[in-house]
């Protein structure tokens, strides 16, 4: 059965200290990893697809790695809009969702 | 562009009340999904569709009927609410490469 778990499930940050966010998976044939953010009342927010281990994408603070059974999202020294649950899913068959990292920057 | 737009943005429901869902895409994405998302638990795939005339089952289908009729739309239907099925609703569509969210639909069911 495929399987996506996060770590940690909250973190709290000052603002300008980076940190790492865990994602765990177990996918047969996994076609792509995918990460997002989602604000409060709100969807999904894609940020990312990584496809094969090695593979890096950046996009402002925020750089997400991918190894054969995890992938991490960097967070280089954040701001306190960075504040969100990131999510990340992992696409084989279908997509299968972790339960989120709800990261607090406080300022 | 508008993207995934769901309708409506809340809903209560009486238990045994039925009620569906809309969602629509202006993409023209083959796939597109449902998921439900409750505290701790993530999101989870209810039903999915990989085209017009195509849908399976997710993780959780019990108590949900699909239909895709159009590339555009994706309704879930609710045939008789019960208060395990009061959650946030997210429709989706997606290429391989990424996925868009729809903003979401609060359901309650008393």
């Amino acid at each position: 059965e495929d399987q996506v778990t996060q770590s940690p499930e909250a973190l709290r940050l000052q603002e300008g200290e980076s940190s790492s966010l865990n994602c765990s998976y177990t996918v047969s044939g996994l076609r792509g990893l995918f990460w997002y953010r989602q604000d409060p009342g709100k969807g999904p927010e894609f940020l990312f697809t990584l496809y094969s281990a090695g593979e890096e994408k950046e996009k402002e603070r925020l750089k997400a790695t991918l190894t054969k059974k995890e992938s991490f999202l960097h967070i280089t020294a954040p701001k306190p809009e960075d504040s969100a649950t990131y999510l990340c899913a992992a696409y084989g068959q279908n997509f299968v969702f972790g339960p989120g990292t709800r990261l607090s920057v406080l300022p | 562009n508008a993207g995934v737009t769901q309708t409506p943005k809340f809903q209560v429901l009486k238990t045994g009340q039925s009620m569906t869902l809309q969602c629509a895409q202006d993409m023209n994405h083959e796939y597109m999904s449902w998921y439900r998302q409750d505290p701790g638990m993530g999101l989870r795939l209810i039903h999915y569709s990989v085209g017009a005339g195509i849908t399976d089952q997710g993780e959780v289908p019990n108590g949900y009927n699909v239909s895709r009729s159009t590339t555009e739309d994706f309704p879930l239907r609710l045939l008789s609410a019960a208060p395990s099925q009061t959650s946030v609703y997210f429709c989706a569509s997606s290429t391989g490469l990424e996925a868009f969210f729809g903003q979401g639909t609060r359901l309650t069911v008393v």
